[in-house]
Protein backbone atom coordinates (compact mmCIF):
# COMPACT_ATOMS: atom_id res chain seq x y z
CA UNK A 1 0.00 0.00 0.00
CA UNK A 2 0.97 3.69 -0.30
CA UNK A 3 3.02 5.38 2.20
CA UNK A 4 3.16 8.08 4.40
CA UNK A 5 6.15 8.87 6.83
CA UNK A 6 6.14 11.42 9.79
CA UNK A 7 9.24 13.39 10.65
CA UNK A 8 10.22 13.12 13.94
CA UNK A 9 8.87 9.94 15.49
CA UNK A 10 9.56 11.80 18.87
CA UNK A 11 9.91 15.10 19.96
CA UNK A 12 10.65 17.30 23.38
CA UNK A 13 10.52 20.91 23.31
CA UNK A 14 11.07 23.30 25.44
CA UNK A 15 7.70 25.35 26.61
CA UNK A 16 7.10 28.12 24.91
CA UNK A 17 9.42 27.17 21.52
CA UNK A 18 7.71 26.02 18.41
CA UNK A 19 8.55 22.56 16.44
CA UNK A 20 8.03 21.54 13.30
CA UNK A 21 5.91 17.98 12.33
CA UNK A 22 6.53 17.26 8.47
CA UNK A 23 4.33 14.89 6.71
CA UNK A 24 4.98 13.01 3.52
CA UNK A 25 3.71 11.08 0.82
CA UNK A 26 5.99 8.92 -0.31
CA UNK A 27 5.18 7.50 -3.14
CA UNK A 28 1.72 9.25 -4.56
CA UNK A 29 0.84 12.94 -4.93
CA UNK A 30 -1.37 14.42 -2.28
CA UNK A 31 -3.28 17.30 -2.80
CA UNK A 32 -4.83 17.06 0.26
CA UNK A 33 -3.63 15.67 4.13
CA UNK A 34 -4.75 15.52 7.51
CA UNK A 35 -3.77 16.24 10.93
CA UNK A 36 -4.70 14.51 13.86
CA UNK A 37 -4.01 14.46 17.79
CA UNK A 38 -4.46 11.76 20.22
CA UNK A 39 -4.20 11.88 23.69
CA UNK A 40 -3.22 9.16 26.00
CA UNK A 41 -5.95 6.26 25.85
CA UNK A 42 -8.46 8.60 23.84
CA UNK A 43 -9.50 7.93 20.11
CA UNK A 44 -7.82 10.04 17.13
CA UNK A 45 -9.25 13.59 16.86
CA UNK A 46 -9.32 15.44 13.64
CA UNK A 47 -8.00 18.80 14.01
CA UNK A 48 -7.14 20.12 10.23
CA UNK A 49 -7.20 19.90 6.62
CA UNK A 50 -3.93 20.80 4.69
CA UNK A 51 -5.12 21.54 1.18
CA UNK A 52 -1.65 22.12 -1.16
CA UNK A 53 -1.86 25.58 -2.55
CA UNK A 54 -4.31 27.03 -0.15
CA UNK A 55 -5.06 27.91 3.37
CA UNK A 56 -5.85 24.63 6.07
CA UNK A 57 -9.06 24.11 6.99
CA UNK A 58 -9.24 24.02 10.83
CA UNK A 59 -12.07 21.66 12.76
CA UNK A 60 -14.34 23.87 15.25
CA UNK A 61 -12.06 24.24 18.36
CA UNK A 62 -8.73 23.83 16.54
CA UNK A 63 -6.73 27.41 17.17
CA UNK A 64 -5.37 27.62 13.59
CA UNK A 65 -2.74 30.71 15.09
CA UNK A 66 -1.11 27.87 17.50
CA UNK A 67 -1.50 24.98 14.81
CA UNK A 68 0.35 26.42 11.60
CA UNK A 69 -0.06 24.01 8.63
CA UNK A 70 1.80 24.79 5.70
CA UNK A 71 1.24 22.16 2.40
CA UNK A 72 3.92 23.52 -0.51
CA UNK A 73 4.17 20.59 -2.03
CA UNK A 74 2.52 17.23 -3.14
CA UNK A 75 3.88 15.44 -0.75
CA UNK A 76 4.36 17.62 1.91
CA UNK A 77 2.64 19.04 4.79
CA UNK A 78 4.21 20.30 7.98
CA UNK A 79 1.95 20.91 11.45
CA UNK A 80 4.04 23.52 13.23
CA UNK A 81 3.06 24.22 16.70
CA UNK A 82 3.79 27.53 18.17
CA UNK A 83 4.42 28.35 21.94
CA UNK A 84 4.28 24.95 22.81
CA UNK A 85 2.77 24.28 26.10
CA UNK A 86 2.71 20.88 28.54
CA UNK A 87 -0.88 20.73 27.58
CA UNK A 88 -0.08 20.10 23.60
CA UNK A 89 1.77 17.44 24.58
CA UNK A 90 0.17 14.64 22.46
CA UNK A 91 0.63 11.73 19.75
CA UNK A 92 -0.11 13.39 16.33
CA UNK A 93 -0.83 12.08 13.37
CA UNK A 94 -1.54 13.01 9.54
CA UNK A 95 -3.02 11.18 6.86
CA UNK A 96 -3.04 11.38 3.12
CA UNK A 97 -5.47 9.88 0.43
CA UNK A 98 -4.20 7.58 -2.54
CA UNK A 99 -6.45 4.81 -3.02
CA UNK A 100 -7.33 5.13 0.18
CA UNK A 101 -6.77 7.25 3.62
CA UNK A 102 -2.91 6.20 4.62
CA UNK A 103 -1.88 7.19 7.83
CA UNK A 104 1.81 8.29 9.03
CA UNK A 105 3.97 6.80 12.22
CA UNK A 106 2.64 9.35 14.92
CA UNK A 107 4.96 11.73 16.37
CA UNK A 108 5.33 11.79 19.92
CA UNK A 109 5.76 15.55 21.40
CA UNK A 110 6.50 15.85 24.51
CA UNK A 111 7.00 19.86 26.12
CA UNK A 112 8.73 20.22 29.26
CA UNK B 1 -19.34 13.34 14.83
CA UNK B 2 -18.85 9.49 14.73
CA UNK B 3 -21.18 7.68 13.91
CA UNK B 4 -20.76 4.67 14.42
CA UNK B 5 -20.82 2.28 18.11
CA UNK B 6 -18.64 -0.17 19.28
CA UNK B 7 -17.80 -2.09 22.74
CA UNK B 8 -14.78 -0.67 24.39
CA UNK B 9 -12.86 -4.26 24.47
CA UNK B 10 -13.32 -7.65 23.57
CA UNK B 11 -11.11 -10.42 24.21
CA UNK B 12 -9.89 -12.95 21.78
CA UNK B 13 -8.18 -16.92 22.09
CA UNK B 14 -4.77 -16.88 19.52
CA UNK B 15 -5.76 -18.99 16.58
CA UNK B 16 -9.62 -18.32 17.06
CA UNK B 17 -11.45 -16.21 14.97
CA UNK B 18 -12.13 -12.95 16.17
CA UNK B 19 -15.67 -11.00 15.19
CA UNK B 20 -15.59 -7.45 15.93
CA UNK B 21 -19.06 -5.75 16.05
CA UNK B 22 -20.11 -2.56 14.98
CA UNK B 23 -23.51 -0.47 15.06
CA UNK B 24 -24.19 2.23 12.44
CA UNK B 25 -27.82 2.53 12.47
CA UNK B 26 -28.13 6.31 10.79
CA UNK B 27 -25.89 5.41 7.63
CA UNK B 28 -26.82 6.68 4.56
CA UNK B 29 -27.19 5.54 1.23
CA UNK B 30 -23.74 6.83 -0.09
CA UNK B 31 -21.61 5.76 3.22
CA UNK B 32 -19.31 3.11 2.98
CA UNK B 33 -17.84 1.14 6.26
CA UNK B 34 -14.34 1.13 7.21
CA UNK B 35 -12.21 -0.60 9.11
CA UNK B 36 -9.10 0.53 10.65
CA UNK B 37 -6.84 -0.80 13.48
CA UNK B 38 -3.95 1.05 15.46
CA UNK B 39 -1.26 -1.03 17.11
CA UNK B 40 0.26 1.31 20.38
CA UNK B 41 1.91 3.90 19.29
CA UNK B 42 1.51 3.68 15.41
CA UNK B 43 -0.88 5.27 12.98
CA UNK B 44 -3.72 3.39 11.91
CA UNK B 45 -3.69 0.62 9.41
CA UNK B 46 -6.35 0.26 6.76
CA UNK B 47 -7.93 -3.33 7.14
CA UNK B 48 -10.91 -3.20 4.79
CA UNK B 49 -14.24 -1.44 3.56
CA UNK B 50 -17.84 -1.84 2.01
CA UNK B 51 -20.98 -0.72 0.67
CA UNK B 52 -23.45 -3.31 1.23
CA UNK B 53 -22.13 -6.45 -0.33
CA UNK B 54 -19.54 -8.95 2.15
CA UNK B 55 -15.68 -8.16 1.48
CA UNK B 56 -12.54 -10.31 2.16
CA UNK B 57 -9.25 -9.35 1.25
CA UNK B 58 -5.93 -11.02 2.86
CA UNK B 59 -6.23 -9.68 5.99
CA UNK B 60 -9.98 -9.80 7.15
CA UNK B 61 -14.17 -10.37 6.10
CA UNK B 62 -16.89 -7.32 6.13
CA UNK B 63 -19.69 -8.59 7.17
CA UNK B 64 -22.88 -5.69 6.57
CA UNK B 65 -26.51 -6.85 7.28
CA UNK B 66 -29.24 -6.52 4.78
CA UNK B 67 -30.46 -3.13 6.53
CA UNK B 68 -26.78 -1.85 6.82
CA UNK B 69 -27.29 -0.70 10.16
CA UNK B 70 -24.77 -3.05 11.46
CA UNK B 71 -21.24 -4.61 10.38
CA UNK B 72 -18.92 -7.42 11.34
CA UNK B 73 -15.39 -7.47 11.29
CA UNK B 74 -14.13 -10.74 11.08
CA UNK B 75 -10.33 -12.19 11.89
CA UNK B 76 -10.15 -16.12 11.08
CA UNK B 77 -7.32 -16.94 12.99
CA UNK B 78 -6.45 -14.26 15.21
CA UNK B 79 -2.82 -13.69 16.28
CA UNK B 80 -1.27 -11.65 19.13
CA UNK B 81 0.04 -9.19 16.51
CA UNK B 82 -3.93 -8.54 16.06
CA UNK B 83 -3.71 -7.11 19.25
CA UNK B 84 -5.43 -3.46 18.69
CA UNK B 85 -7.47 -0.65 18.79
CA UNK B 86 -10.49 -1.49 15.61
CA UNK B 87 -12.18 1.29 14.74
CA UNK B 88 -15.61 1.49 12.62
CA UNK B 89 -15.95 4.71 10.57
CA UNK B 90 -18.60 5.50 8.03
CA UNK B 91 -18.32 8.70 5.21
CA UNK B 92 -19.31 9.22 2.05
CA UNK B 93 -16.34 7.50 -1.09
CA UNK B 94 -15.72 10.98 -2.00
CA UNK B 95 -15.28 12.48 1.63
CA UNK B 96 -11.87 12.47 2.54
CA UNK B 97 -12.39 13.40 6.50
CA UNK B 98 -12.06 10.26 8.88
CA UNK B 99 -13.78 10.99 12.33
CA UNK B 100 -12.71 8.00 14.72
CA UNK B 101 -15.26 6.82 17.56
CA UNK B 102 -13.49 5.42 20.39
CA UNK B 103 -12.99 1.78 18.89
CA UNK B 104 -12.80 -1.78 20.44
CA UNK B 105 -9.53 -2.87 22.50
CA UNK B 106 -9.01 -6.57 20.60
CA UNK B 107 -7.13 -8.57 23.45
CA UNK B 108 -5.28 -11.81 21.54
CA UNK B 109 -4.57 -14.20 24.25
CA UNK B 110 -2.36 -16.87 24.05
Amino acid sequence: GAVVSQHPSWVICKSGTSVKIECRSLDFQATTMFWYRQFPKQSLMLMATSNEGSKATYEQGVEKDKFLINHASLTLSTLTVTSAHPEDSSFYICSAMDSEAFFGQGTRLTVV
Amino acid sequence: DAKTTQPPSMDCAEGRAANLPCNHSTISGNEYVYWYRQIHSQGPQYIIHGLKNNETNEMASLIITEDRKSSTLILPHATLRDTAVYYCIVRPYNFNKFYFGSGTKLNVKP
